[in-house]
């Protein structure tokens, strides 16, 4: 069965601090993969996705991710954290042809300010 | 305002009781989807449904069903609830197509007591 790692559960951070958070799948095939974030009482919301073309994808907040086939990773990052930026991020992957999208157990982010 | 809407936002329930998570959307998406979200085990999939008269039963199915009479609906139903579906549920819902990412409800925040 499919299925999402990410290997960072905790993360604290300093402001201007660079971020990166790791996210591993596996699945041999064609995958669409994504980044949700999810804001301390609120819903999941959209970072950014990768479906195909160039493998190094821009977002919504200075965000971006690299998804890097050889190694089954797409990978979040940002240059400089903000104190904003303390949330839960979530990797997702749904498998080409496929309506279900399997989730990562999430990693907590906190940026001090 | 499109987008998804769930109730209640939370429920404090005895355990044996029957409840029904309404979920209802107003972007005409075919594909919706019903998650748990609990500590340390991310979102895990309840059950989902392609289009309405269709249901599939997702990573944690067991205890819970769903219906789909039209487009616009999808209650979840826990027959006979119990602690450990003490949970926040997330309605979901994605528009037709390869690159349409999730688009996620407020939740509903249940305590089974």
């Amino acid at each position: 069965a499919q299925s999402v790692s990410q290997h960072n559960h905790h993360v604290i951070l300093s402001e201007a601090a660079s971020l990166e958070l790791g996210c591993n799948y596996s699945y041999g095939g064609t995958v669409n993969l994504f980044w949700y974030v999810q804001y301390p009482g609120q819903h999941l919301q959209l970072l950014l996705k990768y479906f195909s073309g160039d493998p190094l994808v821009k977002g919504i907040k200075g965000f971006e991710a690299e998804f890097i086939k050889s190694k089954f990773s797409f990978n979040l990052r940002k240059p400089s954290v903000q104190w904003s930026d303390t949330a839960e991020y979530f990797c997702a992957v749904r498998t080409s042809g496929t309506y279900k999208y399997i989730f990562g157990t999430g990693t907590r982010l906190k940026v001090l300010a | 305002i499109a987008g998804i809407t769930q109730a209640p936002t939370s429920q404090i329930l005895a355990a044996g009781r029957r409840m029904t998570l309404r979920c209802t959307q107003d972007m005409r998406h075919n594909a919706m989807y019903w998650y748990r979200q609990d500590l340390g085990l991310g979102l895990r999939l309840i059950h989902y449904s392609n289009t309405a008269g269709t249901t599939g039963k997702g990573e944690v199915p067991d205890g819970y069903s769903v219906s789909r009479a039209n487009t616009d609906d999808f209650p979840l139903t826990l027959a006979s609830a119990v602690p450990s579906q003490t949970s926040v549920y997330f309605c979901a819902s994605r528009a037709d197509g390869n690159n349409s990412p999730l688009h996620f409800g407020n939740g509903t925040r249940l305590t089974v007591t």
